[in-house]
């Protein structure tokens, strides 16, 4: 089983609709959780951070769900400008400085 | 503020050459690390550098050589390319090593053919 995985997409969205995707993790002892947005041919941008409780930033919502261990990303009233791609991230070992894990992103297109 | 800087953005190789991929970042943060880009396989660890002065390697190292030359800039060295290492290359610095501190900040990236 890989250490992150998601589902590549991509998925296609109508404007204004609501899109969730989740995102898995193989490693239980792992602390830290991201989302990064990617557009095309650029690099990975920090889109938030995912708190145990669960956490929202405008339209989007993360959530962390250690039991079934995988985190979840949702966008309300989705933008045309939300179209890109949307990797997870995971930080996995305690102390060290070894960076992060990422899935390798699902695709979002948001159509007019 | 730059953030973090890399050079070049594209460059062409023929096997067998050799090149540096260069990278500053001018935000003080302690970390540094050098991540590929492949399509279907998602970012994955070159090498990383948890402090000047030190670094290891990441999850595909083999093909690369890395120095931290200072707190501000780590590169990343090609000695013999192979087509194996076309690929976008990333450098991303962080602020520290544990817990949701260690967001990662990434350069603009430099794609790199090997042909």
């Amino acid at each position: 089983r890989k250490e992150v995985e998601q589902d590549p997409g991509p998925f296609n969205v109508p404007e204004g609709a609501t899109v969730a995707f989740n995102c898995t993790y193989s490693n239980s002892a792992s602390q830290s959780f991201f989302w990064y947005r990617q557009d095309c041919r650029k690099e990975p941008k920090l889109l938030m951070s995912v708190y145990s409780s669960g956490n929202e930033d405008g339209r989007f919502t993360a959530q962390l769900n250690r039991a079934s261990q995988y985190i979840s990303l949702l966008i309300r009233d989705s933008k045309l400008s939300d179209s890109a791609t949307y990797l997870c991230a995971v930080k996995n070992s305690g102390g060290g400085a070894d960076g992060l894990t990422f899935g390798k992103g699902t695709h979002l297109i948001i159509q007019p | 503020n730059a953030g973090v800087t890399q050079t070049p953005k594209f460059q062409v190789l023929k096997t067998g050459q050799s090149m540096t991929l260069q990278c500053a970042q001018d935000m003080n943060h302690n970390s540094m690390y050098w991540y590929r880009q492949d399509p279907g396989m998602g970012l994955r660890l070159i090498y990383y550098s948890a402090s000047e002065g030190t670094t290891d390697k990441g999850e595909v190292p083999n093909g690369y050589n890395v120095s931290r030359l200072n707190k501000r800039e780590f590169s990343l060295r090609l000695e013999s390319a192979a087509p194996s290492q076309t690929s976008v290359y990333f450098c991303a610095s962080s602020e520290v090593g544990t817990g949701h501190l260690e967001k990662l900040f990434f350069g603009s990236g430099t794609q790199l053919s090997v042909l």
